[in-house]
């Protein structure tokens, strides 16, 4: 069965360093999403993308935070300087279509100490 | 501001038992309601979602109940097992924009 790919599954940083996180959706997704999870907490989302283009990043905060999917597959998420306050569980998701069931994967832990 | 708030926190159910978990929303414009499941270590899964042109959908174990004019909402799960021990999501989205919004979270533990 197809699943979403991320990587790495953990990380330890510490504050003002830069981290990069990877997710490859399931073949022939177009929707893309990345979420932020904090412990204890339902996902909240960070950013939408639309094969490449971004539709909705309201809640991303792009003083540090940066996510791009050049073609229109697989993504990456930049957090640039890691704070504290990031350390959460970061979830990729993808779906067929807007309107269409998401599969999140794995997820990426990160710790910013 | 929580637009979807679900209760309780955590539940603890005897094996066999009926675990339910509620949740109610503020937007009228929420016209797709999933449930996901979540086990330690691994990604939300779509368990089970319904529309509101329905009360109600079953699915195995897993029912929804769903009442529109009270804006609420909620999972049983009948002949709770062990295996079903994990955290549960409600979420809400509205059609015309697929954002997921999610309520807190429900750890549920299913005791022998």
């Amino acid at each position: 069965e197809a699943e979403v790919a991320q990587s790495p599954r953990y990380k330890i940083t510490e504050k003002s360093q830069a981290v990069a996180f990877w997710c490859d959706p399931i073949s022939g997704h177009a929707t893309l999403y990345w979420y932020r999870q904090i412990l204890g907490q339902g996902p909240e989302l960070l950013v939408q993308f639309q094969d490449e283009s971004v539709v909705d990043d309201s809640q991303l905060p792009k003083d540090r935070f940066s996510a791009e999917r050049l073609k229109g597959v697989d993504s990456t998420l930049k957090i640039q300087p890691a704070e504290l306050g990031d350390s959460a569980m970061y979830l990729c998701a993808s779906s067929l279509g807007e309107k269409e069931t998401q599969y999140f994967g794995p997820g990426t832990r990160l710790l910013v100490l | 501001q929580q637009q979807v708030k679900q209760s309780p926190q955590s539940l603890i159910v005897q094996k066999g038992g009926i675990s339910i978990i509620n949740c109610a929303y503020e937007n009228t414009a929420f016209d797709y309601f999933p449930w996901y499941q979540q086990f330690p270590g691994k990604g939300p899964a779509l368990l089970i979602a319904i529309r509101p042109d329905v009360s109600e959908k079953k699915e195995g174990r897993f029912t929804i109940s769903f009442n529109k004019s009270a804006k609420q909402f909620s999972l049983h799960i009948m002949d709770s097992q062990p295996g079903d021990s994990a955290t549960y999501f409600c979420a809400a989205s509205s059609q015309g924009y697929q954002k997921v919004t999610f309520g807190i979270g429900t750890k549920l533990q299913v005791i022998p």
